[in-house]
């Protein structure tokens, strides 16, 4: 079955500092990955997503990520963090053989002041 | 409203009792899913289902069973609960394979 890696549990930045959140997946067939963020006691919303057209995805609050096959990689990144991007990360995979959505064990990002 | 709504929000329950966690959406989507999640585990699969009559196993299934009442309705059940059950559960819901998923709120389970 699919999966993905998430490298770091926890990623600390200052603000104003470039954020980096790391996603590796494994899929023998094409993937659709997907980037969703928890903040605190809420359910789980959607950042962006990979579904074969872009490579270089925008999605919701300034952060983009970019699909990369030969790395097996989906990163996720923003210039320039601000304290209310503090929150819980995930990453997740799908594919079309079996439908079902696989995530990481997630990233938690701090924001320093 | 929301578009998935799960009840109840928070339960305490007692070992070996049985529980059942409720889920409904408004979206009109055929896929719906339950997910646990644990601190350094991420998300882990549960149930996942496509219709009525379509119900598959997940990751972690052992202990849990599910219940596809209708397309909006999908309902978790624990027949005997144990301590290591205790987690945060998601339901979701989704179109098609190369769309997002559509979360509730949660349910926090504890199981003393």
């Amino acid at each position: 079955a699919q999966s993905v890696t998430q490298l770091g549990s926890h990623v600390s930045v200052s603000e104003g500092a470039l954020v980096l959140l790391r996603c590796n997946y494994s899929s023998s067939v094409p993937p659709y990955l997907f980037w969703y963020v928890q903040y605190p006691n809420q359910g789980l919303q959607l950042l962006l997503k990979y579904t074969s057209a872009a490579t270089l995805v925008k999605g919701i609050n300034g952060f983009e990520a970019e699909f990369k096959k030969s790395e097996t990689s989906f990163h996720l990144t923003k210039p320039s963090a601000h304290m209310s991007d503090a929150a819980e990360y995930f990453c997740a995979v799908s594919v079309e053989v079996n439908n079902d959505m696989r995530f990481g064990a997630g990233t938690r990002l701090t924001v320093k002041p | 409203d929301a578009d998935v709504t799960q009840t109840p929000r928070n339960r305490i329950t007692k070992t070996g009792k049985r529980i059942m966690l409720e889920c409904s959406q408004t979206k009109g989507h055929d896929r719906m899913y339950w997910y646990r999640q644990d601190p350094g585990l991420g998300l882990r699969l549960i149930y996942y289902s496509f219709d009525v009559k379509d119900i598959n196993k997940g990751e972690i299934s052992d202990g849990y069973s599910v219940s596809r009442q209708a397309q909006a309705k999908f309902s978790l059940s624990l027949e005997s609960a144990i301590p290591n059950q205790t987690a945060l559960y998601f339901c979701a819901t989704r179109g098609t394979v190369n769309t997002e998923a559509f979360f509730g709120q949660g349910t926090r389970l504890t199981v003393v």
